[in-house]
């Protein structure tokens, strides 16, 4: 059973379309993150919530919107792709809010043509 | 920016030999953490080490901590093929709720 899972492993788009990421966590950790790595593997944190709530908003344009329907769900919407988006986004959790060890998933990587 | 610089960015070494790998830091910290990030894979943690810890072990890796340097080495003994990967610390700032990772140094074991 993978406790970190995102859909999908791929993702090619055109510039301008809008895709989602899904990731669920099974090991019924509190906190869950969305970091970008970039193609020279430089890994940035987006996003955090906690229980549904968001906590951590890392100055990313407002075409990405995150949404928790509940602790173990945390998705990564974006609207009207651009080329620079183009990156892996790893999805991640924690027992809590407090940073301890992070448990990520197998990352999504998303190419936009 | 608090972000962890590792060095080197590349490290090539055989099988047997130890590798060590280091990771400077800008600000106070909570904890450094390691990982390893596979070809192609997501990131596995390794290791953690407290602001108040000076050394740690777990298996072939050994953990140093500098606080007054603001600077932490792993060190891996007696190198696999299967340790080829990139590794990347992390540090949490006194007082953050994230986890900020150094830009990686990837390691080459040959056979």
């Amino acid at each position: 059973d993978t406790a970190v899972s995102q859909t999908p492993k791929y993702l090619v788009t055109q510039m301008g379309n809008d895709k989602s990421i899904k990731c669920e966590q099974n090991l019924g950790h509190d906190t869950m993150y969305w970091y970008k790595q970039d193609s020279k593997k430089f890994l940035k944190i987006m996003f955090s919530y906690n229980n549904k709530e968001l906590i951590i908003n890392e100055t990313v344009p407002n075409r990405f919107s995150p949404k928790s329907p509940d602790k173990a769900h945390l998705n990564l919407h974006i609207n009207s792709l651009e080329l620079g988006d183009s990156a892996v986004y790893f999805c991640a959790s924690s027992q809590g809010r407090k940073t301890g060890e992070l448990f990520f998933g197998e990352g999504s990587r998303l190419t936009v043509l | 920016s608090q972000q962890g610089e590792e060095d080197p960015q590349a490290l090539s070494i055989q099988e047997g030999e130890n590798a060590t790998m280091n990771c400077s830091y800008k600000t106070s910290i909570n904890n450094l953490q390691w990982y390893r990030q596979n070809s192609g894979r997501g990131l596995v943690h390794l290791i953690l080490i407290r602001s108040n810890e000076r050394e740690k072990h777990s298996g072939r890796l050994r953990v140093t901590l500098d606080t007054s340097k603001k600077s932490s080495s792993l060190l891996i003994t007696a190198s696999r093929a299967a340790d080829t990967a990139s590794y990347f610390c992390a540090t949490d700032a006194s007082g953050s709720e994230k986890l900020v990772f150094g830009k990686g140094t990837k390691l080459t074991v040959n056979p």
